[in-house]
């Protein structure tokens, strides 16, 4: 099992530019998460996904931040225009949706907007 | 409210020694409750889970935790703390939606 997916693995954009981050669920999961971690405020839950459908997004900080699911596979995070507030790591985990409904992470992306 | 407390910030241990880490949880209902270990630059690692049935549940590397309905907590523990044990660990906990209620984190350092 290839475990949660995450591209880029770091990043680093100027303040301004858009920023695309890419998660691959673990296969057959359905339901997938969007989180950033910061020092200062901890692990952040932005937004997430049950069925490809958004079902929770009050985490999503601004409108500058956009997340979709086009399919069962693939997920976006989206941060148009960046800025340096914006630095963190961000993580996607899946969950099989079933059971005690524990989440699997990715890796993370490190974002740094300079 | 639902929330989920981790009253220690840092704790340090020798290694060989035993470790406990605590978790308090306030939900209406007992919730699904979870550890989570997160290596420097990693993301996170699901230690263990319980949601029913015996209240010592076995997880990965070792850990174990206990659950006590009484004073709503689930601490995690381990008998002999090895190096690589060094981490954050993060409790959750879930009821009913899906999404998980995170602890804000106890960073655990391991001396010689």
């Amino acid at each position: 099992d290839a475990g949660v997916i995450q591209s880029p693995r770091h990043e680093v954009t100027e303040m301004g530019q858009e920023v695309t981050l890419r998660c691959k669920p673990i296969s057959g999961h359905n339901s997938l998460f969007w989180y950033r971690q910061t020092m200062m405020r901890g692990l952040e839950l932005l937004i997430y996904f049950n069925n490809n459908v958004p079902i929770d997004d009050s985490g999503m900080p601004e409108d500058r931040f956009s997340a979709k699911m086009p399919n069962a596979s693939f997920s976006t995070l989206k941060i148009q225009p960046s800025e340096p507030r914006d630095s963190a790591v961000y993580f996607c985990a899946s969950s099989p949706g079933t059971g005690v409904g524990e989440q699997y992470f990715g890796p993370g992306t490190r974002l740094t907007v300079t | 409210a639902q929330s989920v407390t981790q009253p220690d910030i840092h704790i340090t241990v020798s290694e060989g020694a035993s470790l406990e880490l605590r978790c308090n949880y306030s939900y209406g209902a007992t919730p699904y409750l979870f550890w989570y270990v997160q290596s420097p630059g990693q993301g996170l690692q699901l230690l263990l889970k319980y949601f029913s049935g015996d209240t010592l549940v076995q997880g990965i590397k070792g850990f174990e935790a206990e659950f006590k309905r009484s004073q709503s907590s689930f601490n995690l523990r381990k008998p002999s703390v090895h190096w690589s044990d060094a981490a954050e660990y993060f409790c959750a906990a879930r009821s009913g939606a899906n999404n998980l209620f995170f602890g804000t984190g106890t960073r655990l350092t391991v001396i010689p």
